[in-house]
């Protein structure tokens, strides 16, 4: 049984670029979640997609944006990328929404230069 | 708002020793679950271990208990017989209840280092 998986696991980007995160969440989860981990930080919860459509969202701008696909599959896209959204990002996955029980992936590792 | 802290940015423990982080947190909210997450270098969050706010017995796993103070809203993790395999980032997490989007609120981090 495949964990959470993502990729790529490390990408280079330019200030100003735009880039697309994916993840793919554990086998019988449909709930993504997105956080974002700056060194030296904890993770901290970007937005929750279920069904489809975003069901929380944290304190990001609307450069953050993301999708969830039918097979529960999900992207994460940042415009306008800043030098401060060098950082790891996390995806996890559960059972449902309200699951206490997440499985996080290995994250992708995110530096603009 | 919820904030979590952890105090503690690095320790270190001998192996076979024990050794105790401390984990604070704030809310105004009475049901809610608290966690401690391990993150090996590999930089997969594995969960070590949970507890509910309405139990009162301290949640133990094998090597990893807590020590759960409601009323100080304390909840600090302790590995007895620590092993190499403990070297990791740990933090320290809150997600309330109910809870509709399982948002979780992490602590900083400690960086935990078992020598040999």
């Amino acid at each position: 049984d495949a964990g959470v998986t993502q990729s790529p696991t490390h990408l280079i980007k330019t200030r100003g670029q735009q880039v697309t995160l994916r993840c793919s969440p554990k086998s019988g989860h449909d709930t993504v979640s997105w956080y974002q981990q700056a060194l030296g930080q904890g993770p901290q919860f970007i937005f929750q997609y279920y069904e489809e459509e975003e069901r929380q969202r944290g304190n990001f701008p609307d450069r953050f944006s993301g999708h969830q696909f039918p097979n529960y599959s999900s992207e994460l896209n940042v415009n306008a990328l800043l030098l401060g959204d060098s950082a790891l990002y996390l995806c996890a996955s559960s059972l449902d929404p309200g699951s206490y029980e997440q499985y996080f992936g290995p994250g992708t590792r995110l530096t603009v230069t | 708002a919820q904030t979590v802290t952890q105090s503690q940015p690095e320790m270190s423990v001998q192996e076979a020793e024990t050794v105790t982080l401390s984990c604070t947190y704030d809310t105004s909210e009475n049901n809610y679950y608290l966690f401690w997450y391990k993150q090996p270098p590999s930089r997969q969050m594995i969960l070590v271990i949970r507890q509910e706010a309405y139990k009162q017995q301290n949640a133990t796993e094998n090597r990893f208990s807590v020590n759960f103070q409601k009323a100080a809203k304390s909840f600090s993790l302790k590995i007895s017989d620590s092993q190499l395999g403990d070297t990791a980032m740990y933090f320290c997490a809150f997600m309330k209840l109910p809870n509709t989007g399982n948002q979780f609120y992490f602590g900083t981090g400690t960086s935990l280092t078992v020598i040999p």
